[in-house]
C-alpha cells in the first residue's frame, strides 16, 4: 500500500511570490492534515481537511490556505512569501476525522526555500 | 491548552546502552499519546502510540506507558543501536480536534 506522496519536495522561490504544495493521501484515508516544521518553532499544526470541508485551522495568518479535493487529495497555498516560511512542510493521511486513536502518517516533506 | 514538554536533547550515548526520553503533557480531557521518529532528510514515522490510561505501546524494542498519574509518557529502549540515530517527538491528540501537539524534538545520537 502506498505511502502519503508530497509534491515537490523541494523548492525555491523568493519573497513576495506565491507557492502550491501537493499531498496524495493513503488510499482510503479522507482526512488530510498540514503540519510546518522549523528549527526554531518545532512542528506546527497548519489545517486539517475531511469531505473536502476544513475542520481545523492552526494560529498561522490568512496567507497560509488550503483545499481537499473528492479524492481526497489536498493542496496549500502560501502566497506573499516570507523568509520566515522557510519550513519543511509535511503533509498526514488518516481514515477519518476527530478521532484521537486514529493514526496520522505522514509523507515525506516539501522543504521549501524562501530567498 | 494542550503542550508536550519533552527533555532537553541532544542525547548521546554508546551503543546498547539504555535509553529513556522523557515526556510530560498537559491536556483536557484524555488524550492519546504517541512517539515519531524523523530521520534525517525524511517525515516522521509513527514509532508507537497509546490511547488510554496505562496501555503501553511498543514497536521495534520501543516501550512507552501511558501514565495518567504522572501525565507521562516516557520513551525506553533497553539497548539502543547505531542505526536508533534519528529526532524522536513525542505528541498527544484529544478527541474531536485531528490535531496533534508536538514536543519540542529530542535528538538521539548512538555512537559504535
Amino acid at each position: 500500500k502506498a505511502g502519503v506522496t508530497q509534491t515537490p519536495r523541494y523548492l525555491i522561490k523568493t519573497r513576495g511570490q506565491q507557492v502550491t504544495l501537493s499531498c496524495s493521501p493513503i488510499s482510503g484515508h479522507r482526512s488530510v492534515s498540514w503540519y510546518q516544521q522549523t528549527p526554531g518553532q518545532g512542528l506546527q499544526f497548519l489545517f486539517e481537511y475531511f469531505s473536502e470541508t476544513q475542520r481545523n485551522k492552526g494560529n498561522f495568518p490568512g496567507r497560509f490556505s488550503g483545499r481537499q479535493f473528492s479524492n481526497s487529495r489536498s493542496e496549500m497555498n502560501v502566497s506573499t512569501l516570507e523568509l520566515g516560511d522557510s519550513a519543511l512542510y509535511l503533509c498526514a493521511s488518516s481514515r477519518t476525522s476527530g478521532g484521537a486513536t486514529d493514526t496520522q502518517y505522514f509523507g515525506p516533506g516539501t522543504r521549501l526555500t524562501v530567498l | 491548552g494542550n503542550s508536550v514538554t519533552q527533555m532537553e536533547g541532544p542525547v548521546t550515548l554508546s551503543e546498547e546502552a539504555f535509553l529513556t526520553i522523557n515526556c510530560t503533557y498537559t491536556a483536557t480531557g484524555y488524550p492519546s499519546l504517541f512517539w515519531y521518529v524523523q530521520y534525517p532528510g525524511e517525515g516522521l514515522q509513527l514509532l508507537l502510540k497509546a490511547t488510554k490510561a496505562d496501555d503501553k505501546g511498543s514497536n521495534k524494542g520501543f516501550e512507552a506507558t501511558y501514565r495518567k498519574e504522572t501525565t507521562s509518557f516516557h520513551l525506553e529502549k533497553g539497548s539502543v543501536q547505531v542505526s536508533d540515530s534519528a529526532v524522536y517527538f513525542c505528541a498527544l491528540s484529544v478527541r474531536v480536534a485531528q490535531k496533534l501537539v508536538f514536543g519540542q524534538g529530542t535528538r538521539l545520537t548512538i555512537n559504535p
